[in-house]
């Protein structure tokens, strides 16, 4: 059974440009969300999808899309990046609300810094 | 007020002490709790998860929760050099949904 995979590691990018962070779930788990961790702080949530749907949303604005593929694969886009952007951004996969499992398995993370 | 309070630390204890860990939290619809262990610049790593009210123990960890005073805890026996970490609490309101995070407490096990 393989883990929460993330790519990259490390991202730089500049203020204005776009990003896309990818995360491939652990086996066997169809629901995968995403949450932001800037430096110092407890990890926020920024979406869920489940069986490709958009399942779920925290306050992040309309810049932060997602998208998840057939085999529950994920990608996290954030246009016109900002400095406050900068943060880790971690990818969770579990088993989905209809399975009456809870536990969420995180990934290694993405460290995004906006210059 | 944030949702789910944590004791930033940093802690600062003995290898072989008990590290006791808590949080507090003001929203009654949580049902289900965590704990995850994050070392620096890595994912958090699930160590314990409770669902309602009551103790769970597996190992040298014990979680408990106290619904009816909003207070979850977490307790570490022998603590060792490695268990040096941030400590993050997470819960949920229904089973699959989003976690919410307390803000870590920095955990150090002195040798």
């Amino acid at each position: 059974e393989t883990g929460v995979t993330q790519s990259p590691t490390h991202l730089i990018k500049t203020r204005g440009q776009q990003v896309t962070l990818r995360c491939s779930s652990q086996s066997g788990h169809n629901t995968v969300s995403w949450y932001q961790q800037a430096l110092g702080q407890g990890p926020q949530f920024i979406f869920q999808y489940y069986r490709e749907e958009e399942n779920g949303r925290g306050n992040f604005p309309p810049r932060f899309s997602g998208l998840q593929f057939p085999n529950y694969s994920s990608e996290l886009n954030v246009n016109a990046l900002e400095l406050d952007d900068s943060a880790l951004y971690l990818c969770a996969s579990s088993l989905g609300s209809t399975s009456g499992s809870y536990e969420q398995y995180f990934g290694p993370g993405t460290r995004l810094t906006v210059t | 007020q944030k949702e789910v309070e944590q004791d930033p630390g940093p802690l600062s204890v003995p290898e072989g002490a008990i590290v006791s860990l808590n949080c507090t939290y003001s929203n009654s619809a949580f049902q289900y709790f965590m704990w995850y262990r994050q070392y620096s610049r890595k994912g958090p790593e699930l160590l314990m998860y409770t669902y309602s009210s009551g103790n769970k123990e597996d190992g040298r960890f014990t979680a408990q929760v106290d619904k009816s005073s909003k207070y979850i805890s977490l307790f570490i026996r022998d603590s060792q050099p490695s268990d040096s970490a941030t400590y993050l609490c997470a819960m949920g309101k229904a089973a699959g949904n989003k976690l919410t995070f307390g803000g870590g407490t920095r955990v150090l096990v002195k040798p």
